[in-house]
């Protein structure tokens, strides 16, 4: 069965960095594309970075563009997010989700959490 | 890439049927027949229900089922239980492989 695990989450100041992990599997992990969606604590989801099966397109939200960066490593059956200058908004769980074939998203880790504060 | 509008919150009793709508605009929603619902409770991972729209993946209730009809989508659940009360989430491809996600549905069963 699919399982996707992230792991880095934590505390941090604003303007340091984090880097999150997903690890794969149950599937095929070089086939898929693969997003990241984050959510505040209280809020709704809020979809942040996509990155292509191959890993050379990648795509962000606005609000992150420049900071942070998506990656893979299909050797290692791992997504990655680096985080850089990171801000109190950025404060939220971390969800690592696997791509359908309709677009959309059909499996999802259990998130990780990211605190920024002083 | 604004947010779809979904209602913050409704409710129901159970046995009854209720509809969660989903509003965007004629560049995401309308454009694509790509529209899924995630169901999540406290604490949890969202869950896929509804997929391109109106497909349910292997597992969900036949109870469970979704429409669009030009830029907005819908979820209904028919013949509602206790276990249904959860947030509810619609989420349509946005093209170039992003995504938009509503604001979230609160279902409380009465």
């Amino acid at each position: 069965q699919v399982q996707l695990v992230e792991s880095g989450g934590g505390v941090v100041q604003p303007g340091r960095s984090l880097r999150l992990s997903c690890a794969a599997s149950g599937f095929t992990f070089s086939s898929f594309g693969m997003h990241w969606v984050r959510q505040a604590p209280g809020k709704g989801l809020e979809w942040v970075a996509f990155v292509s099966h191959d890993g050379n397109n990648k795509y962000y939200v606005d609000s992150v563009k420049g900071r942070f960066t998506i990656s893979r490593d299909n050797s290692k059956n791992t997504v990655y997010l680096q985080m850089n200058s990171l801000r109190a908004e950025d404060r939220a769980v971390y969800y690592c989700a696997k791509r359908s074939a309709a677009a959309g998203v059909d499996y999802w880790g259990q998130g990780t959490l990211v605190t920024v504060s002083s | 890439q604004s947010a779809l509008t979904q209602p913050a919150s409704v409710s129901g009793s159970p046995g009854q049927s209720i509809t969660i709508s989903c509003t965007g605009t004629s560049s995401v929603v309308g454009s694509y027949n790509l529209v899924s619902w995630y169901q999540q409770h406290p604490g949890k991972a969202p869950k896929l229900m509804i997929y391109e729209g109106s497909r349910r993946p292997s597992g969900v209730s036949n109870r469970f089922s979704g429409a669009k009809s030009g830029n907005t989508a819908s979820l209904t659940i028919s013949g509602l239980q206790a276990e249904d009360e959860a947030d509810y989430y619609c989420c349509s491809y946005a093209g170039s492989s992003t995504l938009v996600f509503g604001g979230g549905t609160k279902l409380t069963v009465l």
